[in-house]
């Protein structure tokens, strides 16, 4: 595609529910990240993945946070009984290889209630 | 290192002035780095990079510089101009590692 596409841009949730946030990357790329951003700081790296593989997951915050790129190409975030501290921009990035530049997408806001 | 604090620095330039935005790496086996800029409500945007076999890089009215020795990346930009306030990122990464972001700078360009 053109650019780093992420869906859905807003999704509000309530307390205890999971949600999934997708990271469509740009075609042919190979590396993909995702953050998480807060008002006024700069982007927490989550974690990373080239081609399917997850190379790192250190970032994530806790067990109810994974994230998965199966066939090297779309990932999911995925965020289990979500929580108000939870809530923040979600960014992805992508990269044509492992050493070249991240390219972000527009995010997802996401809002638990 | 990670993001640390709330309140970002903020560097506040004349329009017409040059600016200098200055940035502390963390990890010394970082061999690339990146600077974005992100204005309100979007997404961090790249703006140059520079690997580090090189001391110097230059594009269109910005210039990188790396010094490895010290562990700083300083951004310059030549003549700022209103479109150039927002937030200012440095990033690092290592060959096989993740992209490290800085805490970033406020740039205010004021007339």
């Amino acid at each position: 595609g053109a650019g780093v596409s992420q869906s859905p841009r807003y999704k509000v949730t309530k307390r205890g529910q999971d949600v999934a946030l997708r990271c469509d990357p740009i075609s042919g790329h190979v590396s993909l990240y995702w953050y998480r951003q807060a008002l006024g700081q700069g982007p927490e790296f989550l974690t990373y993945f080239n081609y399917e593989a997850q190379q790192d997951k250190s970032g994530l915050p806790n067990d109810r946070f994974s994230a998965e790129r199966p066939e090297g190409s779309i990932s999911t975030l995925t965020i289990q009984r979500t929580e108000q501290r939870d809530s923040a921009m979600y960014r992805c990035a992508s990269s044509r290889d492992r050493n070249t530049e991240a390219f972000f997408g527009q995010g997802t806001r996401l809002t638990v209630v | 290192g990670e993001s640390v604090g709330l309140h970002l620095p903020t560097l506040s330039v004349q329009e017409g002035d040059n600016s200098i935005i200055n940035c502390a790496y963390s990890n010394s086996a970082s061999d690339y780095f990146i600077w974005y800029k992100q204005e309100s409500g979007k997404g961090p945007q790249f703006i140059i990079d520079i690997r580090s076999n090189m001391d110097k890089r230059q594009g269109q009215r910005v210039t990188v510089l790396l010094n490895k020795t010290v562990k700083h990346l300083s951004l310059q930009i030549a003549a700022t101009q209103p479109g150039d306030s927002a937030v200012y990122f440095c990033a690092e990464k290592a060959s096989w590692g993740k992209l490290q972001f800085g805490a970033g700078t406020q740039v205010v360009v004021t007339p």
